[in-house]
């Protein structure tokens, strides 16, 4: 069974600072890769994904994760964050093409921006 | 606009009363689910559909029951067996269960 584990539950950093949020999955076929973000009172929304092909992956508002097979990793990185980046991030897992199974989340890492 | 809607945004009950909570999507996924967000915790899934008039149970179902009888709507409610159901309620949906999950927007249950 897949499983996903988000290393850090708090990541407080300054603005203009560089952030990596940890996330590591465990499974025993391919996967496919999620990063989403929710705002406070909001739904969940995609940041990026990793399906195949090339291990760096872009997001939306700068955000990049690389997928490291050998060490089952997806660190979401930044090179400078914004105040307004200050949310819940949530990565997740599931099983890549030919496998069953579904979406698995991992428990989230809320990232606070200071001034 | 394809989307998910969940309605309504606030939704305040008595003890002891059900309420169903609205979920429906225009995307043409045939999977749907439900999750269950408390403050400073992750996301728990409830039910899940794979397809139409189907469905199961994830990790938290005891207290709710879904229905699945249009591909679009996916309802769920929260029965008085719950035993703490104040929460933030997700509804998601995917085209297949391994797939990129579109949310909405949340419903905030508050029962008095």
């Amino acid at each position: 069974a897949q499983s996903v584990t988000q290393l850090d539950s708090q990541v407080p950093v300054f603005e203009e600072a560089p952030v990596e949020l940890r996330c590591n999955y465990s499974s025993s076929v391919s996967v496919y890769l999620f990063w989403y973000v929710q705002y406070p009172n909001q739904g969940l929304q995609l940041l990026l994904k990793y399906l195949s092909g090339s291990t760096l992956v872009k997001g939306i508002n700068g955000f990049e994760a690389e997928f490291n097979k050998s060490q089952t990793s997806f660190h979401l990185r930044k090179p400078s964050v914004h105040i307004s980046d200050t949310a819940e991030y949530f990565c997740a897992v599931s099983p890549g093409s030919s496998n069953t199974g579904k979406l698995i989340f991992g428990q989230g890492t809320t990232l606070q921006v200071k001034p | 606009d394809g989307g998910i809607t969940q309605s309504p945004k606030y939704l305040f009950r008595k003890e002891g009363q059900n309420v169903t909570l609205s979920c429906e999507q225009n995307l043409n996924h045939d999977a749907m689910y439900w999750y269950r967000q408390d403050p400073g915790q992750g996301l728990r899934l409830i039910y899940y559909s794979q397809i139409v008039n189907d469905f199961q149970k994830g990790d938290i179902a005891e207290g709710y029951s879904v229905s699945r009888e249009k591909k679009e709507s996916f309802p769920l409610t929260v029965t008085s067996a719950q035993k703490n159901p104040t929460a933030f309620y997700l509804c998601a949906s995917s085209i297949e269960l391994r797939g990129e999950q579109f949310f909405g927007p949340g419903t905030r249950l508050t029962v008095l």
